[in-house]
């Protein structure tokens, strides 16, 4: 099955600086990965994902980096803001029965990001 | 018109007591999870749906069991709950790639 590590488990950034958190996965297969925020006592949303089929994405502050040779891919932001305090969770869904390969949707064990003011 | 919901958001209950938490979606996807997250905040898969069939079992206790009526819904019935069973219990739905998640329910067991 597919195994997803996230590193640093906590990470702490003064608010202007940036903050990257990196995941890693074993199945070469899985060609769908997306990120997560989970603000405290909310539920998690996603908030940027990618394809295989490019190496990076950006939407705003955020933005996020694939490597399939190394079998990483890492969440930047910049320009943190106190709102970004939350914990992150990567994902990387290995091809299952269908095309989707949703059905096992196994993320990593998130990192807790706080920005100091 | 939430995405998906699941009730009840708080639960309190006595060890050895047998409970169920509702999950119902209202998107359309043929795809729906239930996660545990512990104090830790891991989010840990237990069971998903396809389609009303189980698709993955988590290694999780047979004290969990998951039914799905229809493609909508998915509820989760816990047998003689134990003091470990304490965590919050999301439920999500996806069709193709995001997952939504419900709002999450507590689970306390005393």
């Amino acid at each position: 099955g597919e195994n997803v590590e996230q590193h640093p488990s906590t990470l702490s950034v003064q608010e202007g600086d940036s903050a990257v958190i990196k995941c890693t996965y074993s199945d070469s297969a899985s060609n769908y990965f997306p990120w997560y925020k989970q603000e405290l006592g909310k539920r998690p949303q996603l908030i940027i994902d990618i394809r295989s089929n490019v190496g990076e994405k950006k939407d705003q502050r955020i933005a996020v980096t694939l490597n399939k040779t190394a079998k990483h891919f890492s969440l930047h932001i910049t320009e943190t803001q106190p709102e970004d305090s939350a914990v992150y969770f990567c994902a990387a869904p290995p091809r299952g029965i269908s095309n989707f390969g949703n059905e096992k949707l196994t993320f990593g064990t998130g990192t807790r990001l706080t920005i100091i003011p | 018109d939430t995405a998906v919901s699941q009730t009840p958001k708080y639960l309190v209950t006595q060890m050895g007591n047998d409970k169920s938490i509702k999950c119902e979606q209202n998107l359309g996807h043929d795809t729906m999870y239930w996660y545990k997250q512990d104090s830790k905040k891991f989010l840990k898969i237990m069971f998903s749906y396809n389609n009303k069939e189980l698709i993955i079992n988590e290694t999780v206790p047979n004290r969990f069991s998951p039914k799905s009526p229809d493609k909508a819904h998915l509820n989760l019935h816990i047998n003689s709950l134990e003091l470990g069973d304490s965590a919050v219990y999301f439920c999500a739905s996806s069709h193709t790639s995001e997952a939504f998640f419900g709002q999450g329910t507590r689970l306390t067991v005393v």
